[in-house]
């Protein structure tokens, strides 16, 4: 069965540290993968996506992830982590036809300690 | 920009209501989604629609309803709102041929 795991519920980092926060899927075939962000009180925001090509993708607001297919991973990084990146990020894969169907990650709540 | 709005942000209905959930794109986009957010349980879909009058089943429908008359409105019924109804609802949408979905900023709805 297809399915995705965040492993940490909650991480904290200090304001400039770097960031790393883990994906991992279950999914036979080559999937789709997402990163969304949610705000407080937000909806979610897609930070990147890999369907093919690359294995290193870049999103917005200086997020980017790699997509290791002998890890099943794929993990979103940052280098310099802001205040303003407090947030709660989910992990999907998008399985059957038109990605219609996402299934998501638990989410991992991110701490910005000044 | 995409534009997903819902029509309220928060929400109190009494057990046994009926609560509608609204949500209009302004993209003209296919599909549309009801995701229900639990904390620890992540997204779950309730119901999605690909085309007016269309709609399919998601993971957790039990206990939901949908209406999708125009492209641009899609909305989510609780027919009898019990207790465990009580959770943020995140309305979506995105083209046909899939790709990204653009979500609402969510309703938090509460029933006593």
């Amino acid at each position: 069965a297809q399915s995705v795991t965040q492993p940490d519920i909650h991480i904290t980092v200090s304001e400039g540290a770097s960031l790393e926060l883990r994906c991992n899927y279950s999914y036979g075939a080559t999937p789709y993968l997402f990163w969304y962000v949610q705000s407080p009180g937000q909806g979610l925001q897609l930070l990147l996506k890999y369907f093919s090509g690359d294995t290193l993708v870049q999103g917005i607001k200086g997020f980017e992830a790699e997509f290791k297919r002998s890890q099943s991973s794929f993990n979103l990084r940052k280098p310099s982590v802001h205040w303003s990146d407090a947030a709660e990020y989910f992990c999907a894969v998008g399985a059957g036809s038109g990605t219609y169907k996402y299934i998501f990650g638990t989410g991992t709540r991110l701490k910005v300690l000044a | 920009d995409v534009k997903v709005t819902q029509s309220s942000r928060y929400l109190v209905k009494r057990t046994g209501e009926k609560v509608f959930l609204e949500c209009v794109q302004d993209m003209d986009h296919e599909n549309m989604f009801w995701y229900r957010q639990d904390p620890g349980l992540g997204l779950r879909l309730i119901y999605f629609s690909y085309d007016v009058k269309m709609k399919e089943k998601g993971d957790i429908p039990e206990g939901y309803s949908v209406s999708r008359e125009k492209k641009e409105r899609f909305s989510l019924i609780l027919e009898s709102a019990s207790t465990n109804q009580t959770s943020m609802y995140l309305c979506a949408s995105s083209l046909l041929g899939g790709g990204d979905k653009y979500f609402g900023p969510g309703t938090r709805l509460t029933v006593t």
